[in-house]
């Protein structure tokens, strides 16, 4: 298994450009998150996906939106960067079925994003 | 969700015990107490978790007080690839697989 793959691993944007941020998963997991980390703070979830067509905001899910149309794939959109969104994107999965409440976050190991 | 209180870093030599510790006080009777790790440039893993008892696996251990109200992280043996910074998060079990609130974590560096 190639557990949870993020790409790209860089990437420089300019304000304004767009850009989708790839999310794949080969556990068969129903539950996926996204998470951003800023220099030395821990990580703030942006959305999260409990399953095929079902998406939640997180706490800082402004300027972002995602998609999920098929287990596997768990996409992050920004529409027109900005300096903020400079950061380190993790993308996470978990199984959620049967008492799995405690079933850990199987995490990507990011992108990290620029923008100037 | 209850919050978590660590020391923002912490040193160990290496092949010596490591101590990491954890204040929930304010951890209700739903919550488990969850560790997971940061590695240098690389996306956080799980380490272990645990509701009353103390749990032991192949990476660590979790002694979790009587009170709940503290917990500690056990690491037998430190090495160089311990290095990393260690999340203490509470997880509140009826609420399905909620997503994890990460805070600061713990920053331990290992000496060699």
């Amino acid at each position: 298994n190639a557990g949870v793959t993020q790409t790209p691993k860089f990437r420089i944007l300019k304000i304004g450009q767009s850009m989708t941020l790839q999310c794949t998963q080969d556990m068969n997991h129903n539950y996926m998150y996204w998470y951003r980390q800023d220099p030395g703070m821990g990580l703030k979830l942006i959305y999260y996906s409990v399953g095929a067509g079902i998406t939640d905001k997180g706490e800082v899910p402004n300027g972002y939106n995602v998609s999920r149309s098929t287990t596997e794939d768990f996409p992050l959109r920004l529409e027109l960067a900005a300096p903020s969104q400079t950061s380190v994107y993790f993308c996470a999965s978990s199984t959620g079925t049967g008492r799995s409440y405690n079933s850990p976050l199987h995490f990507g190991n990011g992108t990290r994003l620029t923008v100037t | 969700d209850a919050k978590t209180t660590q020391p923002n870093s912490m040193e160990s030599n290496e092949e010596e015990p490591v101590h990491l510790p954890c204040n929930h006080s304010t951890i209700s009777g739903t919550d488990y107490i969850h560790w997971y790790r940061q590695l240098p440039s690389q996306g956080p893993e799980y380490v272990i978790h645990g509701l009353t008892s103390n749990v032991n696996n192949r990476m660590a251990s979790l002694a979790i007080a009587e009170d709940r109200k503290s917990s500690t992280l056990i690491l037998h043996r430190a090495t160089l690839r311990d290095a990393a910074v260690y999340y203490c998060i509470l997880r509140d079990f009826t609420s399905g697989n909620t997503p994890l609130v990460f805070g600061k974590g713990t920053r331990l560096s290992v000496i060699a």
